[in-house]
């Protein structure tokens, strides 16, 4: 069966400093990984999706990057941190090519900028 | 631009009443709906979803309706339990073939006991 794993769960890190968040898919091939952002007590904002390899599109412009170095194998990261990157951070995949391509989530990271 | 929406945000039930949350798409061209659970903390999880010829799909104890004509979707919760307290959220294709999914802002759903 296909699992997500995303990690770390919770993060604290200051002002400036730089992020890596990492997700991995198991199970499947050639999916297609997103990464989301949640602010308090709201909804899902797209940040980054990716269809292969090193093929990564950026929703809104921001302070962050994405990068696919693996299939199966999705990367949030940072330069220098900002007060407003704190959130609830999301991958998700599905497949292409299937009538119910739903994203599959993970269980999130918690990222408090301080 | 063409978004998905809910018509209310929170929503309190009791305990073994039905409940019936709402969405409302704008995008004509969708053709896929899902509705998502979320817990406190946790990831959202797939509940259900429908194909645009469907009107109606049936998941346990979880139904989805679909009114295209009004661009309409809702999810009915049967005998409602506390641990289906949650954020609730609609989420629809953006059209094309790129397999994103537009997800609504979410309506808050608390069981009293």
């Amino acid at each position: 069966s296909q699992t997500i794993h995303q990690w770390p769960a919770t993060l604290v890190q200051p002002v400036g400093s730089p992020l890596s968040l990492e997700c991995t898919v198991e199970g499947t091939s050639n999916p297609n990984l997103y990464w989301y952002r949640q602010a308090a007590g709201r909804g899902l904002q797209l940040l980054f999706y990716s269809v292969g390899i090193g093929q990564i599109s950026s929703e809104v412009p921001q302070n962050l990057s994405a990068s696919r170095p693996q299939d199966r194998q999705f990367i949030l990261s940072s330069k220098k941190l900002l007060l407003s990157d704190s959130g609830f951070y999301l991958c998700a995949w599905n497949l292409r090519g299937r009538w119910n391509y739903g994203y599959t989530f993970g269980s999130g990271t918690r990222l408090t900028v301080v | 631009g063409e978004s998905v929406g809910l018509h209310l945000p929170t929503l309190s039930v009791q305990e073994g009443d039905n409940s019936i949350i709402n969405c409302a798409y704008s995008n004509s061209a969708s053709d896929y709906f899902i509705w998502y659970k979320q817990e406190s903390g946790k990831g959202p999880q797939f509940i259900i979803d429908i194909r645009s010829n469907m009107d109606k799909r049936q998941g346990q104890r979880v139904t989805v309706l679909l009114n295209k004509t009004v661009k309409h979707l809702s999810l009915q919760i049967a005998a409602t339990q506390p641990g289906d307290s949650a954020v609730y959220f609609c989420a629809e294709n953006s059209g094309g073939s790129n397999y994103k999914l537009t997800f609504g802002k979410g309506t808050l759903l608390t069981v009293n006991p």
